[in-house]
């Protein structure tokens, strides 16, 4: 079956510092999606892009759908980032989310 | 306003016992679906419906019962708890089982003891 993996599986940064959150897939995707889930337990969908480069605020994605990769580029990182970061990619086959195992960001003041 | 409820937030119930998670979505979307997140594994995906008919079953298990009373509520029905179903289950909708612009709600928190 499709398979995510992310890495790392945790970050720590002082606010102000950039962080770069990787996803790597095991099969084609028609759609890729990168998610926050709040401490409090939350989702919000945060950007979708199944290939190129797409920005939103201090957010920048970059997918390489031929190598199976997407990368999470977050600027100028501040304490309210914090939270787990999730991947998911869909396949219209399937109609459904598969996500990864998140990556775990804490911002520091 | 939340666009998706789901009742209870949180939710305790006995070894053996049965819970109903409840789930409405004011969206206007036709599909919806249910998610699980453990602490052992990743979100993952349990049951879809589109126009109140089950797409897709994930769910290994006949003690997962969804079940659509109305176009925009998706319940879960959960028979004979065990420990291991402690989990916090996230309900979702899109516009139609095609489109990947998922709405998640705020999960129901369970704990089964």
């Amino acid at each position: 079956g499709q398979q995510v993996q992310q890495s790392p599986a945790s970050l720590v940064l002082q606010e102000g510092e950039n962080a770069e959150l990787q996803c790597n897939f095991s099969s084609t995707a028609t759609q890729l999606q990168w998610f926050y889930q709040s401490p409090g337990g939350s989702l919000v969908s945060l950007l979708s892009n199944p290939s190129g480069t797409k920005h939103t605020g201090r957010l920048t994605s970059t997918t390489v759908t031929k190598e199976r990769r997407s990368s999470l580029h977050i600027s100028s990182s501040q304490t309210t980032d914090s939270g787990t970061y999730l991947c998911a990619i869909y396949n219209n086959a399937g109609a459904k989310l598969t996500f990864g195992g998140g990556t775990r960001l804490t911002v520091r003041p | 306003d939340p666009k998706i409820i789901q009742k209870p937030k949180y939710l305790v119930a006995v070894t053996g016992s049965e819970k109903i998670l409840i789930c409405e979505q004011y969206l206007g979307h036709n599909a919806m679906y249910w998610y699980r997140q453990s602490a052992k594994k990743p979100l993952e995906f349990m049951f879809s419906y589109s126009y109140q008919k089950l797409m897709d079953n994930q769910t290994a298990s006949s003690r997962f019962q969804p079940q659509s009373s109305k176009k925009n509520h998706l319940d879960l029905q959960i028979t004979a708890l065990k420990p291991d179903d402690s989990a916090t289950y996230f309900c979702a909708s899109s516009q139609d089982p095609a489109n990947s612009d998922y709405t998640f709600g705020s999960g129901t928190r369970l704990l089964v003891i």
